[in-house]
């Protein structure tokens, strides 16, 4: 595609429900990222794949979140048994090169837990 | 937590004036860029200066860098009320090495007509 694409746009979940995103990067761009922004904030970092490899998950807040990119490319983040300080927009990135140059940004989900 | 902060957190002018941003980090770098966001919508790249170079100019975009006092300054001239946006500063820190970027908590932009 055009750009870097995530879905859903918008996601309402219970406390306690599971919920999957998915990022489609730009076709042949070998690194992502994603981020979770708050309110107000400025992206914080979660997690990082070069290709199909989680070369940096330090970011993710607790074992309750999970990301994947099997094949290097789609990749989705997982949120098990949501909290609502979950609540936030997630926010993903690629980048052609695997050194850090310009990142490409899809429009993000952002996820309301009730 | 985020390595960047940038001043002030919100701004107000009025189109045709200039709108300067600053950023202040805390560790050393190789590159330090900005980013642009728009209400509701994902961050685009702006500009990205390396840790050797000083001032870099794009269109109606002007960077500093002075890693001495490991700031950064986005100055947009003649404004217009469709640079309405979070502007952020992000770094590419020296030795990191998941290669992600770190980045401030942003400048609230309003250019009003």
């Amino acid at each position: 595609g055009a750009g870097v694409s995530q879905s859903p746009r918008y996601k309402v979940a219970k406390r306690g429900q599971d919920v999957a995103l998915r990022c489609d990067p730009i076709s042949g761009h070998v690194s992502l990222f994603w981020y979770q922004q708050a309110l107000g904030q400025g992206p914080e970092f979660l997690t990082y794949f070069q290709n199909e490899a989680q070369l940096d998950k330090s970011g993710l807040p607790s074992d309750r979140f999970f990301a994947e990119r099997p094949e290097g490319s789609v990749s989705t983040l997982k949120i098990q048994r949501t909290q609502q300080e979950d609540s936030a927009v997630y926010l993903c990135a690629s980048s052609l090169a695997e050194n850090t140059g310009e990142l490409f940004f899809g429009e993000g989900s952002r996820l309301t837990v009730l | 937590s985020q390595q960047g902060e940038e001043d002030p957190q919100a701004l107000s002018i009025q189109e045709g004036e200039n709108a300067t941003m600053n950023c202040s980090y805390k560790t050393s770098i190789n590159n330090l860029q900005w980013y642009r966001q728009n209400s509701g919508r994902g961050l685009v790249h702006l500009i990205l200066i390396r840790s050797n170079e000083r001032e870099k100019h794009s269109g109606r975009l002007r960077v500093t860098l002075d890693t001495s006092k490991k700031s950064s300054s986005l100055l947009i001239t003649a404004s217009r009320a469709a640079d309405t946006a979070s502007y952020f500063c992000a770094t590419d820190a020296l030795g990191n090495a998941g290669n992600m970027l770190t980045f401030g908590g942003g400048t609230r932009l309003m250019v009003k007509p």
